[in-house]
């Protein structure tokens, strides 16, 4: 099977730009998870979603940040404007509800630099 | 609020010996998983080991052990007999029914040959 694919792996823009980053989730996977990783700030949840609903959005720094999840096999996150301090490593991670284990699968994560 | 704490940033230790990596959680829950992640320089995150905070016996997978202690909220990862391939980051999270994952920051583990 498949693991959690995320696009792209490595993404350089300029500070203004918009930055969309992409996750296609486990099939039959019905949470998902967006975090980020800094060496300042460790992983840190921005939102995550069950059954393509958001559930909890506290995380998200600010309103230049965006997730959403039109159906259960994809999701993107959006900054616009994006800004050098948003750069990081972004996880996108699936699981199961139905599985009763609580491990989430990690995505490999996509590097944004904003110069 | 659920917390993690690592309190150790790095670890060592010489090949094949035994080492020890700490973490402590704090959670208002009585049934909660937790979880220690391996992160290599590849940036992946795997899991190693599971632990339902139900269960009393202590998650075991291979080499990788855990000593979960619920009432003092401790749940510490042990790697014997450790190898050149478990040179990463290791996290501990802690997880609530159908919640989010809550992770520590990290101890950063390198074995010498």
């Amino acid at each position: 099977d498949a693991g959690v694919i995320q696009s792209p792996r490595h993404e350089v823009t300029e500070m203004g730009q918009e930055v969309t980053l992409r996750c296609k989730p486990i099939s039959g996977h019905n949470s998902l998870f967006w975090y980020r990783q800094t060496m300042m700030r460790g992983l840190e949840l921005l939102i995550y979603f069950n059954n393509n609903v958001p559930i909890d959005d506290s995380g998200m720094p600010e309103d230049r940040f965006s997730a959403k999840m039109p159906n259960a096999s994809f999701s993107t996150l959006k900054i616009q404007p994006s800004e050098p301090r948003d750069s990081a490593v972004y996880f996108c991670a699936s699981r199961s509800s139905g599985l009763n284990t609580g491990e989430l699968f990690f995505g490999e994560g996509s590097r944004l630099t904003v110069l | 609020a659920q917390t993690v704490t690592q309190s150790q940033p790095e670890m060592s230790v010489q090949e094949a010996e035994t080492v020890t990596l700490s973490c402590t959680y704090d959670t208002s829950e009585s049934d909660y998983y937790l979880f220690w992640y391996k992160q290599p320089p590849s940036r992946q995150m795997i899991l190693v080991i599971r632990q339902e905070a139900y269960k009393q016996q202590n998650a075991t997978e291979n080499r990788f052990s855990v000593n979960f202690q619920k009432a003092a909220k401790s749940f510490s990862l042990k790697i014997s007999d450790s190898q050149l391939g478990d040179a990463a980051m290791y996290f501990c999270a802690l997880g609530e029914g159908a919640q989010k994952l809550v992770f520590g920051q990290g101890t950063r583990l390198t074995i010498n040959p």
